[in-house]
């Protein structure tokens, strides 16, 4: 069975933290996404990578900064943590251009205090 | 730019009554579409997809039907159970693009 592994399934950081969420996938994809996940708003990509070394903003990348330095491996950085990111932070991964579908991660639910 | 709008929620219904989950989209070409399904403490998993015009999606007893010339893709079942209590979210992937577009997500209960 296809995996998206999330480092963390809950987090609390300070104001000022540059804090780091990992994510790795198992499939061999060449896409990985980062969304943000707040209720009434659904959920707003906010970096997505389509090969090692590759990324491109999304609707909301003011604030993060993304890193994939290996095929399986997409990182997801905020620089200075603000409450206001406060949020679900959902990973998912997809192979090529067919639409098999997107396999998620269980989501990390970051608190910053 | 491209956008997915779903009924407000949140829905709540007896078991056995059926469900319809409303989501008209905004996209330009043919898009293709999904509904995806996010029980409680997990992430989200797909639960159907149509890629082309009048397709339709069905799993679990769930269906929708790519419709163009309403630009919707409305959410389905005859008969709910309890274990359907979940948020639903409708996406769309423009031709071309890599990335989902969701709405805003439609939480559903069901009473026994």
């Amino acid at each position: 069975d296809v995996k998206v592994t999330q480092s963390s399934r809950y987090l609390v950081k300070r104001t000022g933290e540059k804090v780091f969420l990992e994510c790795v996938q198992d499939m061999d994809h060449e896409n990985m996404f980062w969304y943000r996940q707040d209720p009434g708003l659904g959920l707003r990509l906010i970096y997505f990578s389509y090969d090692v070394k590759m990324k491109e903003k999304g609707d909301i990348p003011e604030g993060y900064s993304v890193s994939r330095e290996k095929k399986e491996r997409f990182s997801l950085i905020l620089e200075s943590a603000s409450t206001n990111q406060t949020s679900m932070y959902l990973c998912a991964s997809k192979v090529g251009v067919r639409d098999y579908g997107y396999t998620f991660g269980s989501g990390t639910r970051l608190t910053v205090v | 730019g491209d956008s997915v709008t779903q009924m407000e929620g949140p829905v709540t219904l007896s078991e056995e009554a059926f469900l319809t989950i409303n989501c008209t989209y905004t996209a330009t070409g043919y898009p293709s579409l999904f509904w995806y399904v996010q029980y409680p403490g997990e992430g989200l998993q797909l639960l159907l997809k149509a890629t082309k015009a009048d397709d339709k999606g069905s799993n679990k007893g769930f269906e929708a039907t790519y419709r163009k010339e309403t630009t919707s893709f409305h959410l389905e079942k005859g008969s709910v159970q309890v274990s359907d209590s979940a948020v639903y979210f409708c996406a769309l992937r423009s031709q071309g693009a890599q990335k989902l577009v969701f709405g805003q997500g439609t939480r559903l209960t069901i009473n026994p």
